[in-house]
C-alpha cells in the first residue's frame, strides 16, 4: 500500500520564478492538505482539496494555488517566486475530511529554494 | 486570536523515565487537539489526537495525551522514553477562520532521550 509521494524532492527556482508541485495521496484517501514549513517552524495551512475544489484555506496570498485531478492526485502552484518562499512543502492525504477532524498521512515533502 | 503554544524548544530526558511535551492551546469552541511526530529526513507521522470523549488519549508507539480543558492544554506523555522516541514533536488545534477550518501548529519541541 502506497503511502503519500511527492514529487520532485528538491527543487531551486529564481525569484520571480513560477513552481509546480505535486502530490499523490495514499490509496483510498480523497482529501489532499497542503502546508509550508519553514526552516525551525511548525507546518503552516495552505489549503485542503475535495472533490476537485478548494475547500477551506489558510492565510496564505493569491500566488498560491492548487488544482486536484479526478484520481484524488494534487498539484500546488506558486506564483512570482518570493526569496520567503523557500521552505519544505508538505502534502498530507486523509479520507472524507471535512473539517480537520480525521488523521492525516503525511508525505516526505519537496524542499523549494528561491534564489 | 487562536493559537497553539509549545513553550518548550527542546526536552532532554533520560532513558526510561517519564517524559512530557507540554501543549497548550486558544481557540474557539471546542479543540480538535492533534499530536504528530517528525523523525530527519521523514515525514510528519500522526501519534492521536482529541476530538472527544475521554480525556486521556492512548496513541502510536506508547505515547498517551491528556486534554485539560479548564487549563487548554493537551500535554504529550510517556510513562518510559526511548532513545528512539528522539525527534521533533508538534501539536496541532483545529480552529475555525473566517468560516474556514484550518489546523494551526505550534512551532515543536525537540524531544532528546539520552542513554
Amino acid at each position: 500500500d502506497a503511502g503519500v509521494t511527492q514529487s520532485p524532492t528538491h527543487l531551486i527556482k529564481t525569484r520571480g520564478q513560477q513552481v509546480t508541485l505535486r502530490c499523490s495521496p495514499k490509496s483510498g484517501h480523497d482529501t489532499v492538505s497542503w502546508y509550508q514549513q519553514a526552516l525551525g517552524q511548525g507546518p503552516q495551512f495552505i489549503f485542503q482539496y475535495y472533490e476537485e475544489e478548494e475547500r477551506q484555506r489558510g492565510n496564505f496570498p493569491d500566488r498560491f494555488s492548487g488544482h486536484q485531478f479526478p484520481n484524488y492526485s494534487s498539484e500546488l502552484n506558486v506564483n512570482a517566486l518570493l526569496l520567503g518562499d523557500s521552505a519544505l512543502y508538505l502534502c498530507a492525504s486523509s479520507l472524507r475530511d471535512r473539517g480537520f477532524s480525521e488523521t492525516q498521512y503525511f508525505g516526505p515533502g519537496t524542499r523549494l529554494l528561491v534564489l | 486570536a487562536q493559537s497553539v503554544a509549545q513553550p518548550e524548544d527542546q526536552v532532554n530526558v533520560a532513558e526510561g523515565n517519564p517524559l512530557t511535551v507540554k501543549c497548550t492551546y486558544s481557540v474557539s469552541g471546542n479543540p480538535y487537539l492533534f499530536w504528530y511526530v517528525q523523525y530527519p529526513n521523514r515525514g510528519l507521522q500522526f501519534l492521536l489526537k482529541y476530538i472527544t470523549g475521554d480525556n486521556l488519549v492512548k496513541g502510536s508507539y506508547g505515547f498517551e495525551a491528556e486534554f485539560n480543558k479548564s487549563q487548554t492544554s493537551f500535554h504529550l506523555k510517556k510513562p518510559s522514553a526511548l532513545v528512539s522516541d528522539s525527534a521533533l514533536y508538534f501539536c496541532a488545534v483545529r480552529a475555525v477562520m473566517d468560516s474556514n477550518y484550518q489546523l494551526i501548529w505550534g512551532a515543536g519541541t525537540k524531544l532528546i532521550i539520552k542513554p
